[in-house]
């Protein structure tokens, strides 16, 4: 059983349009993370999710909308995708603050 | 805020050599702190950890000391193997573990 599942695992899309990115995790885990990274490895945080509750916001385009609609799932929609977008987007979870993460398998988002 | 400094790659290293990745943080009251390994096409994995100072975290023939005094949590191997090769991220949980702060990544590339 996967622990960290997202889907899909590549999207190659056009600029202009929206797409959204699945994560669920079977962890039982109550905080949620979704990272951007780009292409030399720099990981950032976008959005944390503790119990289906926004706690961290950090300065990301409107265009990126988390939705939680429980604690086991969180999911990415963006509108109107940039050739900038492109990267890899990472869904993790997580259950205090000694635990570390757990990490999906990413999502390679291509913007062309 | 945190922070979280590692030192450039890419390391490339002959089988069976010493490993050093250093790492230093800055940080506000008593982080945790990890080391992540990401392998190509991968998510991130827990390497180890250490959740308080003089803490050692190890797993696989990995270790890294949680010093306080150097703010620092160097990574090393005594006998690194082909199979070692991969992105290695030094890391720092916030006091309420609300987010992981990343360092840059160190790429390790290790030849027979």
């Amino acid at each position: 059983d996967t622990a960290v599942s997202q889907t899909p695992k590549y999207l190659v899309t056009q600029m202009g349009n929206d797409k959204s990115i699945k994560c669920e995790q079977n962890l039982g885990h109550d905080t949620m993370y979704w990272y951007k990274q780009d292409s030399k490895k720099f990981l950032k945080i976008m959005f944390s999710y503790n119990n289906k509750e926004l706690i961290i916001n950090e300065t990301v385009p409107n265009r990126f909308s988390p939705k939680s609609p429980d604690k086991a799932h969180l999911n990415l929609h963006i509108n109107s995708l940039e050739l900038g977008d492109s990267a890899v987007y990472f869904c993790a979870s997580s259950q205090g603050k000694h635990g570390g993460y757990t990490f999906g398998s990413g999502t390679r988002l291509t913007v062309v | 805020g945190n922070s979280v400094t590692q030192m450039e790659g890419p390391v490339t290293l002959s089988e069976e050599a010493f490993l050093t990745i250093n790492c230093t943080y800055t940080a506000t009251g008593y982080p945790s702190l990890f080391w992540y390994v990401q392998y190509p096409g991968e998510g991130l994995q827990l390497l180890l950890k250490a959740t308080k100072a003089d803490d050692k975290g190890s797993n696989k023939g990995f270790e890294a000391t949680y010093r306080k005094e150097t703010t620092s949590f160097h990574l090393e191997k005594g006998s690194v193997q082909v199979s070692d090769s991969a992105v290695y991220f030094c890391a720092l949980s916030d006091n309420a573990g609300n987010m992981l702060t990343f360092g840059g990544g160190t790429r390790l590339m290790v030849k027979p």
